[in-house]
C-alpha cells in the first residue's frame, strides 16, 4: 500500500517567510511524528501525535514551530518567520500505534537563504 | 538526561562481518530500533529489541542488554549496498510514546 508522503519535497525560502510542511500518513496509522535532521546530524524529535490525545510537543524548538493534525489523519508544521538556522531536512512518521514501529516519508529538504 | 551514543564512522571490507555498537541512558524504556539510512535518503526499519538477547533476521541481527544499556548492529556478508548511515533509536515512556535517536554511524564498505 501507499507509504508515508510529504510535501513539499524541497522548499527554497528567504529569512523571515513562514513555510507550512505537509505530511500524509499511512491510512489507520493513528500515531504520526515529526523529526528534524540537520546535514550530518541524528534526528531530532519535534512533536508526536496519537489519536485524539493532547500532542507531545516537548521537542519544538521554539514557538515559531508549531504543528496540527486534522482528522486523526493529515498533518502540517509551521514555521513562522524562518531562520537560517532552520534549514535541514523535515521527517514525518507515522505508525499503526505509539507501541508500533514507525515508517519514515522521504522528507522535505528545507534552504531559508 | 537522555542520551544515546554510537560511533561516528566505520569502514569494513566487502564479505566482512562489522558491529555497531549503541549505548544509551533515557528516562523509560520501551525498546530499541535500528534503522538504514542511506544519503539523501528516509530511514528504513531494521530490527527491534525489547526483550533481552539476539534478534536475527537473514545478514544483520541486533542484541540487546537493557541492564548495560547496550544494543549492537551485526551485519555479516557486507555488500557494497550496506554502505550507509546506521541510527541507533530508544523508545522512551515518559507519558509518552517518544523516539530518541543517536547521530548515527556512517558505514563505508569498500571492495
Amino acid at each position: 500500500g501507499a507509504g508515508v508522503s510529504q510535501s513539499p519535497s524541497n522548499k527554497v525560502t528567504e529569512k523571515g517567510k513562514d513555510v507550512e510542511l505537509r505530511c500524509d500518513p499511512i491510512s489507520g496509522h493513528t500515531a504520526l511524528y515529526w523529526y528534524r535532521q540537520s546535514l550530518g546530524q541524528g534526528l531530532e524529535f519535534l512533536i508526536y501525535f496519537q489519536g485524539n490525545s493532547a500532542p507531545d510537543k516537548s521537542g519544538l524548538p521554539s514557538d515559531r514551530f508549531s504543528a496540527e493534525r486534522t482528522g486523526g489523519s493529515v498533518s502540517t508544521l509551521t514555521i513562522q518567520r524562518t531562520q537560517q538556522e532552520d534549514s535541514a531536512v523535515y521527517l514525518c512518521a507515522s505508525s499503526k500505534s505509539g507501541r508500533e514501529t514507525q515508517y519514515f516519508g522521504p522528507g522535505t529538504r528545507l534552504l531559508v537563504l | 538526561g537522555q542520551n544515546i551514543d554510537q560511533p561516528t564512522e566505520m569502514t569494513a571490507t566487502e564479505g566482512a562481518i562489522v558491529q555497531i555498537n549503541c549505548t544509551y541512558q533515557t528516562s523509560g524504556f520501551n525498546g530499541l530500533f535500528w534503522y538504514q539510512q542511506h544519503a539523501g535518503e528516509a530511514p528504513t526499519f531494521l530490527s527491534y529489541n525489547v526483550l533481552d538477547g539476539l534478534e536475527e533476521k537473514g545478514r544483520f541481527s541486533s542484541f540487546l542488554s537493557r541492564s548495560k544499556g547496550y544494543s549492537y548492529l551485526l551485519l555479516k556478508e557486507l555488500q557494497m549496498k550496506d554502505s550507509a548511515s546506521y541510527l541507533c533509536a530508544v523508545r522512551a515512556t515518559s507519558g509518552t510514546y517518544k523516539y530518541i535517536f543517536g547521530t548515527g554511524t556512517r558505514l563505508k564498505v569498500l571492495a
